[in-house]
This record gives structure tokens, sequence and C-alpha cells, in this order.
């Protein structure tokens, strides 16, 4: 099958503080990997795409200085958030582009 | 990004009962795919469509993908407990390399015993 990691799965921040999520495809090599955020009873919604050795696309209204995306090789892909604060508290979610869209397994973030 | 319109919202049904969601969309799509996603999990790849017309099936599950391209249906027969869940329709246009998803909005089933 298609594994996606992600790590860590849940992180408790202060305010003003950077955090960085891990996304990981175990067993393939993914050109493509899509980060989404989701808030409690809403569906996905994609931040950006990140495409192994070139720059992240954002997707409109979502702050490229603030969440940082690096693909440094096909098969890790890192979301930082810098400097969080409390309304950045979200589910962050990865997935990895094979033919299909598999998904890691989610991060909490939760910013006090 | 845009969102599919998927219903119904939420779904109460018996044990056994079976169940049907679809989602519209007023764009085509090349792939349609279905998830499932669990509380505080990633969505699970249920069943991927790649066809106008098609039909297939993933045990209990059975998606079709619509003639013209806009819609989808899934169908989960003799439902059980553990199928509670979210469950996320999604279309892909496969536009180059970038393969982005479109979401649709979800729906909650519950399974009463």
């Amino acid at each position: 099958g298609a594994v996606v990691s992600q790590h860590p799965s849940w992180v408790i921040c202060k305010s003003g503080t950077s955090v960085k999520i891990e996304c990981r495809s175990l067993d393939f090599q993914a050109t493509t990997m899509f980060w989404y955020r989701q808030f409690p009873k809403q569906s996905l919604m994609l931040m950006a795409t990140s495409n192994e050795g070139s720059k992240a696309t954002y997707e409109q209204g979502v702050e490229k200085d603030k969440f940082l995306i690096n693909h440094a090789s096909l098969t890790l892909s890192t979301l930082t958030v810098t400097s969080a604060h409390p309304e950045d508290s979200s589910f962050y979610i990865c997935s990895a582009s094979r033919l299909e869209q598999f998904f890691g397994p989610g991060t909490r973030l939760t910013v006090l | 990004g845009q969102q599919l319109n998927q219903s119904p919202q939420s779904m109460f049904i018996q044990e056994g009962e079976d169940v049907s969601m679809n989602c519209t969309s007023s764009s085509i799509f090349n792939t349609w795919l279905w998830y499932k996603q669990d509380p505080g999990e990633g969505p699970v790849l249920l069943i991927a469509l790649y066809k106008a017309g098609e039909l297939t099936s993933n045990g209990r599950l059975t998606a079709q993908f619509g003639i013209t391209r806009k819609d989808s249906f899934l169908n989960i027969s003799a439902s059980i407990p553990s199928d509670v869940g979210i469950y996320f329709c999604a279309g892909q246009l496969m536009a180059g390399s970038a393969r982005q998803l479109t979401f649709g909005s979800g729906t909650q089933l519950t399974v009463l015993p």
C-alpha cells in the first residue's frame, strides 16, 4: 500500500513560537505533496502544493511567510508554522500523490 | 478552494440498513474519489473512479462515476457500527503534475445499534 506518515501527531505550543510538521511517504516517492488544514466539522481546505526541488504553490489567502513549506526530497515535505497564534490551531493533514492522493494521519496543533 | 456539493450532510441509520450519499459539481472532473475519515485521523481512500459511467465495488461499498463527469455516488450496504465516520467525495483534474483535489463538504454517518 501507500503509506504516509506525519510527525508529530499532536503539538501544543505557546503563541509566538514556530512549529515544524513533517510529512513522509514511506513506501513510494512523491514528487508532489499537499498540505491541508481542517477545522472541526469542516472539510479539508488545501493550503499549498509542495513540489520536490522547487517552491511551493500556495492557495489564495494562505500566507507564504507564515506557512513555510520545504520539499527537500522525494519522500519528505515539511510545513513550518511561524510565529503561531491561537487562530492557527487546527488539524493539519498532508498527502502524497501517486496516481491518487494518500493522506497522512494528521497533526493536531494547539496554540496557547 | 472550491467545494463540491455533497449530500446529505449527516445521516442516522440503523445497523444493517443501506446508505447512499452523492456529490455534484458544476465542473467536470476526470477522477472521482471517495474517502472516509475517522475522528482525529487523516482520510483513507475507499474507492477511486477513473472513467465516466464506471461502477466500482469495494466490499460493501459501491461507487459510480456519473456519465456527465459532474457527479458521483457512494452506496454502503448492510451498514455496521464501524462504518461510523465522515465520508468525503473528491474530484480530481489531472492537470499536469498538480493533481489537486476538490473536496465535498462531507457526510457524517452515524450507525445506531
